[in-house]
């Protein structure tokens, strides 16, 4: 089975700090997804990555940018850390564009900014 | 960003009880996906569908592809304690450009034991 994992299920940072947000997945998948998800407002995308070193906004960049040197590996970086963007963190990888088997999730990180 | 209409958006129930859910898009997919999120984690893979009118089962659970390509169903027979979290329907028109997900917002549910 595929395996994406998120390098922290907790983390707490302070306002203005610089945060990284690690994901690794171990089945060669092309795509890898960046998601937020919010009571009420389910899984918003933040950013996509259909091969190494390209990268595409989603529905909410703002705040975040991301980078992707190696394949299996898609980090999440929101340069200056603020209370809002306390939130669930997903990511996600896929085979490839339109895979009929849609995305495998990580576990999540649960990130709170004070 | 595009999203998916699923409702409802929680739902309270006792543990016996038959569940259903759906969704609802404007356009219309080529397939339909149904996950599963367990409190603390990332959603999972339930139920995929590909064909319009198609009909899928995954244990207690079944899910339809609508014949118009624009809604899907997922039902849960006697649900049972473990069936709590959220339970995302997700759209795609695969090949060419079109090939992210569109998820709706979630059905939450809880079980009374």
């Amino acid at each position: 089975d595929v395996k994406v994992t998120q390098s922290s299920r907790y983390l707490v940072k302070r306002t203005g700090e610089k945060v990284f947000l690690e994901c690794v997945q171990d089945m060669d998948h092309e795509n890898m997804f960046w998601y937020r998800q919010d009571p009420g407002l389910g899984l918003r995308l933040i950013y996509f990555s259909y091969d190494v070193k390209m990268k595409e906004k989603g529905d909410i960049p703002e705040g975040y940018s991301v980078s992707r040197e190696k394949k299996e590996r898609f980090s999440l970086i929101l340069e200056s850390a603020s209370t809002n963007q306390t939130s669930m963190y997903l990511c996600a990888s896929s085979l490839s564009q339109g895979t009929l088997r849609g995305y495998t999730f990580g576990s999540g990180t649960r990130l709170t900014v004070v | 960003g595009q999203q998916l209409n699923q409702s409802p958006q929680s739902m309270f129930i006792q543990e016996g009880e038959d569940v259903s859910m759906n969704c609802t898009s404007s356009s219309i997919f080529n397939t339909w996906l149904w996950y599963k999120q367990d409190p603390g984690e990332g959603p999972v893979l339930l139920i995929a569908l590909y064909k319009a009118g198609e009909l899928t089962s995954n244990g207690r659970l079944t899910a339809q592809f609508g014949i118009t390509r624009k809604d899907s169903f997922l039902n849960i027979s006697a649900s049972i304690p473990s069936d709590v979290g959220i339970y995302f329907c997700a759209g795609m028109n695969y090949g060419g450009s079109q090939g992210n997900l569109i998820f709706g917002k979630g059905t939450k549910l809880s079980v009374k034991p």
